[in-house]
């Protein structure tokens, strides 16, 4: 089965500096999907970034990117120029490939989250 | 405006109450999903449907049901509401598997 770790429960930056939170996942898969989450206090979710394992070149969204690691099977979320707006739980999560059949292609597996605090 | 839509947001019950919490999507998106988000465990995916008619059981299913008789409507359904799941519930949904997911608000579940 599937598992994703945050190793970081909690982490803190100051405003306009640069942070890095942790994701480990362990899979025989060889194609899947990963995601970073954004939880911020209104609790609504929202997508950061998404990337699809067939792809070596890491996934960018502005201030966010990724260092995506396909044989340690890490994925780590970097934010670039923190902002205020930034504070939030980040999830990492994991969904095997549709085109890889065997059942649990839907099956979308979430870490614990990393609380992030950006400090003015 | 695209979006997922619960209903109710909040709602306290009593154990044994059969309840339906609704989700509805207007993006036409074929992918649907239930999760429960408990304090220390983070998200964990309830139920699934790839399609309509098509739904498969996610990493806790136990004391729940749902049905896809529709693209746009995924219901949760909880036949004997008990305390453990008193949880903070989303839906989402996306295009296909593996895109996107969009969430809805979140409904706030407690089980007296």
């Amino acid at each position: 089965a599937q598992t994703v770790t945050q190793s970081q429960p909690e982490m803190s930056v100051q405003e306009a500096e640069t942070v890095t939170l942790s994701c480990t996942y362990d899979t025989s898969e060889n194609n899947y999907y990963l995601f970073w989450y954004k939880q911020p206090p209104s609790r609504q979710m929202i997508l950061v970034i998404r990337q699809e394992a067939y792809k070596q070149q890491n996934a960018t969204e502005n201030r966010f990117s990724v260092n995506f690691q396909k044989a340690a099977k890490s994925f780590s979320l970097k934010i670039s120029d923190s902002q205020l707006g930034d504070t939030a739980m980040y999830f990492c999560a994991f969904m095997k490939h549709r085109a890889d059949y065997g059942g649990s292609q839907g099956n979308l597996i979430f870490g614990k989250g990393t609380k992030l605090s950006v400090k003015p | 405006e695209a979006q997922v839509t619960q209903n109710p947001r909040y709602l306290i019950t009593v154990t044994g109450k059969k309840l339906t919490v609704t989700c509805s999507q207007n993006m036409n998106h074929e992918y649907m999903s239930w999760y429960r988000q408990d304090p220390g465990l983070g998200l964990r995916q309830i139920y699934y449907s790839m399609n309509v008619e098509v739904t498969d059981k996610g990493d806790v299913p136990e004391g729940y049901k749902v049905s896809r008789k529709e693209k746009r409507n995924f219901p949760l359904i909880l036949e004997s509401p008990s305390p453990n799941q008193t949880s903070l519930y989303f839906c989402a949904s996306s295009l296909s598997v593996g895109e996107t997911q969009y969430f809805g608000p979140g409904t706030r579940l407690l089980v007296l």
